[in-house]
């Protein structure tokens, strides 16, 4: 059955703070995930991705967490930067194709 | 050089015409795509045509086609728009790699519809 990546609308985070954007999925077949960054007026870009085999993966300034027990998972942006502002979107693969839903809006605050 | 790109950017038009988007990649891609965006930001697939075919079709209404003359261009014509078809259309592909579509898929940047 679909998988919509679930997230609370709207985080404030100060700059240079650390980021945390959640996302929970529903359907428990869902092995592999991305995460896409969207900013104002652009199209959705790769950040990260995460396959079910492991709970965490690190990238340039991102980490991302995956608890399949509960399923969940967050990025976690270090020293949050106002470029960062802008809709993240955790993707779980279903099938053939991703759901992204709604995302999270990110707004750093300098 | 633009990797994904769309045409217009922008479309405003009134309710009961007919339009097109245009989509070109020049990533040499094999699959491309279609979402839709409202305005809350729910970014929802609509086709996938993996070189010319399509293998996603996602419930949505039959005034949407999709038109693919080669594996570089994935058109969107839309037959008698309607109010709640304004949103924000995006064009995205992805290479093949062995087993299918790669998952990393590369956005264009959007045509904002509106229907008035």
């Amino acid at each position: 059955g679909e998988s919509v990546g679930l997230h609370l609308p709207t985080l404030s985070v100060q700059e240079g703070d650390n980021s945390i954007i959640n996302c929970a999925y529903s359907n428990s077949a869902s092995d592999y995930f991305i995460w896409y960054k969207q900013e104002s007026g652009k199209g959705p870009q790769f950040i990260i991705d995460i396959r079910s085999n492991m709970d965490k993966r690190q990238g340039q300034r991102v980490t991302v967490l995956l608890n399949k027990t509960v399923k969940h998972l967050s990025l976690q942006i270090a020293a949050t930067q106002p470029g960062d502002s802008a809709v993240y979107f955790c993707a779980p693969l279903d099938g053939n194709q991703f759901y992204f839903g709604t995302g999270t809006s990110l707004t750093v605050i300098p | 050089d633009t990797a994904v790109s769309q045409t217009p950017k922008y479309l405003v038009t009134q309710m009961g015409n007919d339009k097109s988007i245009k989509c070109e990649q020049n990533l040499g891609h094999d699959t491309m795509y279609w979402y839709k965006q409202d305005s809350k930001k729910f970014l929802k697939i609509m086709f996938s045509y993996n070189n010319k075919e399509l293998i996603i079709n996602e419930t949505v209404p039959n005034r949407f086609s999709p038109k693919s003359p080669d594996k570089a261009h994935l058109n969107l014509h839309i037959n008698s728009l309607e109010l709640g078809d304004s949103a924000v259309y995006f064009c995205a592909s992805s290479p093949l790699v062995a087993g299918g579509p790669s998952y990393e898929q590369y956005f264009g940047p959007g045509t904002r519809l509106t229907v008035t």
